[in-house]
């Protein structure tokens, strides 16, 4: 399974590039699932949301996409820049008003 | 631009100290929760408030740790006696009762137990 620190999963694009993150969840009970960004030295960052019955969201150069079969989610990010390198975040909202957060996938980009 | 101030940012202390970390929520939010950042265990729940009322402390080691929200405008988590292995970041995040997927972070504190 993935795990944080040094063997955090990275992924490599350059600036202009399409990204695609992937998280993958284990609970089928849950009722929403966020995306969160994680700068260095800075607090995680809310990014976008999507309920359990939807399959897409879109917002401002990205979007979510829900496939509750095989229990995936994945966020996909237009054009990246250098401002979107980050450690990305997905969690799950059970619907106790707390989230539960994963290991996070940091996204490298160059120019 | 309304956000969450967390004191101290850093903070290094000798095994045995008492250390209280301190936040402010957004004006308005009713939901404020304490996390814990690691290398290994990623981000935990430790605890969290409502209005000021304590809904879930699960997550907290309860015989050294303890949260409280004197007023709707302080929280704050206190460890005593700390220990190395309490060495993490710890955000404090705020939210209104109708976003409960919105957290708004702060920058986080980082403790160094020696």
């Amino acid at each position: 399974g993935e795990s944080v620190g040094l063997h955090l999963p990275t992924l490599s694009v350059q600036e202009g590039d399409n990204s695609i993150i992937n998280c993958a969840y284990s609970n089928s009970a849950s009722d929403y699932f966020i995306w969160y960004k994680q700068e260095s030295g800075k607090g995680p960052q809310f990014i976008i949301d999507i309920r359990s019955n939807m399959d897409k969201r879109q917002g401002q150069r990205v979007t979510v996409l829900l496939n509750k079969t095989v229990k995936h989610l994945s966020l996909q990010i237009a054009a990246t820049q250098p401002g979107d390198s980050a450690v990305y975040f997905c969690a799950e909202n059970r619907g106790y008003s707390t989230l539960t957060f994963g290991k996070g996938t940091m996204l490298l980009v160059s120019p | 631009d309304a956000r969450v101030t967390q004191t101290p940012r850093h903070k290094v202390t000798e095994m045995g100290q008492e250390v209280t970390m301190r936040c402010q929520p957004i004006l308005g939010h009713n939901t404020v929760f304490w996390y814990r950042q690691t290398m290994m265990q990623g981000l935990e729940l430790l605890a969290y408030f409502r209005n000021r009322a304590p809904l879930d402390d699960s997550g907290m080691p309860k015989d050294r740790f303890s949260a409280e929200m004197p007023d709707a405008t302080l929280a704050t988590l206190k460890i005593q006696p700390s220990e190395p292995r309490d060495s993490a970041v710890y955000f404090c995040a705020s939210a209104s009762g109708s976003g409960a997927n919105v957290l708004t972070f702060g920058a986080g504190s980082r403790l160094t137990v020696l």
